[in-house]
This record gives C-alpha cells, structure tokens and sequence, in this order.
C-alpha cells in the first residue's frame, strides 16, 4: 500500500489567482494521477503525471490551467491558474500499485474560490 | 460517448439485507474493473478489481460480477450493517493505466 499526503487540507481563494497543491508519497511512483471531485459528483481524472516526462492531460483539461510538476517519484504538484468559482471543487491526487492493480488516494484538498 | 453509470439514485436498505449496486459502461472496453468506497471528506478507498475475463469476485462480506456482454458490473455487500454506509464508485480501467469513475451510489444502511 501506499501513503499519500496532500497540502493544503483546503484553501478559500480570490478569483484570478492560482493555487498550487501538493502531493506527497511514502515510496517510489512511476505514475501519478491527479483528480476533481466536483460537490456530489464522481472523480474526473485531470492528468496522469510520469516522472521526467510532461503530464498526459484529459479532454476538457490543459496545461495552461493545471500545470503539472513531478520532479522526483514521490512527489507532484497540481496548480489551478486564473482561478473561477466554477474551480471551486476537491482535488485528489492518487497512485497505482501496478502489482495489484489498485489506486491509493490522497485526503484530497477542498478548494473554494470566491 | 462514453459513460459510467450508476444507480440513479441514493440507495437505502435495512440493515442484514444484502445491497446490490450495478454500474453500466458503453463504449469502453476496460482490461479491469474496480470498486471503491468513498466517505464524505476523505479519498476514495479500494474494495474490490475483478478482470474482464473473470466473471465473479468475492472478499468477505463483498461480491463482484463482470458481464462484458452487457457491459455491467454488479456490486454486492451481504449482511449489511450500518458501518456499509458511504458512496461506492466503480472504476473502469483500460490498457493504458487510466481510471475512469463511475458517478457513484449512496448507500445508506438503516438499523
């Protein structure tokens, strides 16, 4: 299994700015993922992020708005730019255990923009 | 399109009844297919995977089915209790490591 840690729990943000979350994780990683979670809705994958590559993103989602950082294998930061309260959601960032084929998932961080 | 469905609605059963909760997918053609357990205000937590050439899956109280005929997927929790309540979300996955979720099912377990 793996531990996974994000930063901050949650934040409240003024429209136009930019937030950067962090995760954090207890062993080595090939591939993270980094979700949103939208209130009452289901996960949406944003990105997957591979370690000394650039992020793969999903339709509907673009670097300019969440530019992705993975600098090492236990490590990766999300950032929502040019913030909206249409952003205003929960972000997870998760990790596959390839051998068993699970995914293990950050707390999450609480985003609201004002 | 492609689309994940689950129980339209919130799901609410007495408790020692078995829950059965069904996901359908069109146009997809998942390698796997997972189930998770999610709690208001936390990540969602794995439960069960079953393969696309297996047909049934069980872990204690927990069984999965896998009909790529019909493209469902059929969650079962036996003997329910209280402790069961929480939104469960399936997850397909394809060959290339992605994981697409479900829109999920409230399950509330009455005692």
């Amino acid at each position: 299994s793996a531990v996974i840690s994000q930063k901050p729990s949650r934040d409240i943000c003024q429209r136009g700015t930019s937030l950067t979350i962090q995760c954090q994780v207890d062993s080595q990683v090939t591939m993270m993922f980094w979700y949103r979670q939208q209130p009452g809705q289901s996960l949406t994958l944003i990105a997957t992020a591979n370690q000394g590559s650039e992020a793969t993103y999903e339709s509907g989602f673009v670097i300019d708005k969440f530019p992705i950082s993975r600098p090492n294998l236990t490590f990766s930061t999300l950032t929502v730019s040019n913030m909206s309260p249409e952003d205003s959601s929960i972000y997870l960032c998760s990790v596959e255990d390839i051998f068993y084929n699970e995914q293990f998932f950050g707390p999450g961080t609480r985003l609201t923009v004002l | 399109s492609q689309k994940i469905e689950q129980n339209s609605e919130a799901l609410n059963i007495q408790e020692g009844k078995t829950a059965t909760l069904t996901c359908n997918y069109t146009n997809y053609s998942p390698a796997y297919l997972q189930w998770y357990r999610q709690d208001p205000g936390r990540g969602p937590v794995f439960l069960l995977l079953i393969r696309e050439n297996e047909k049934e899956k069980r872990k204690e109280r927990l069984k999965v089915t896998f009909d790529t005929t019909l493209k469902q997927s059929l969650f079962h929790i036996t003997a329910s209790q209280p402790a069961d309540s929480a939104t469960y979300l399936c997850a397909l996955t394809n060959t290339g490591n992605q994981f697409y979720f479900g829109t999920g099912t409230s399950l509330t377990v009455i005692p």
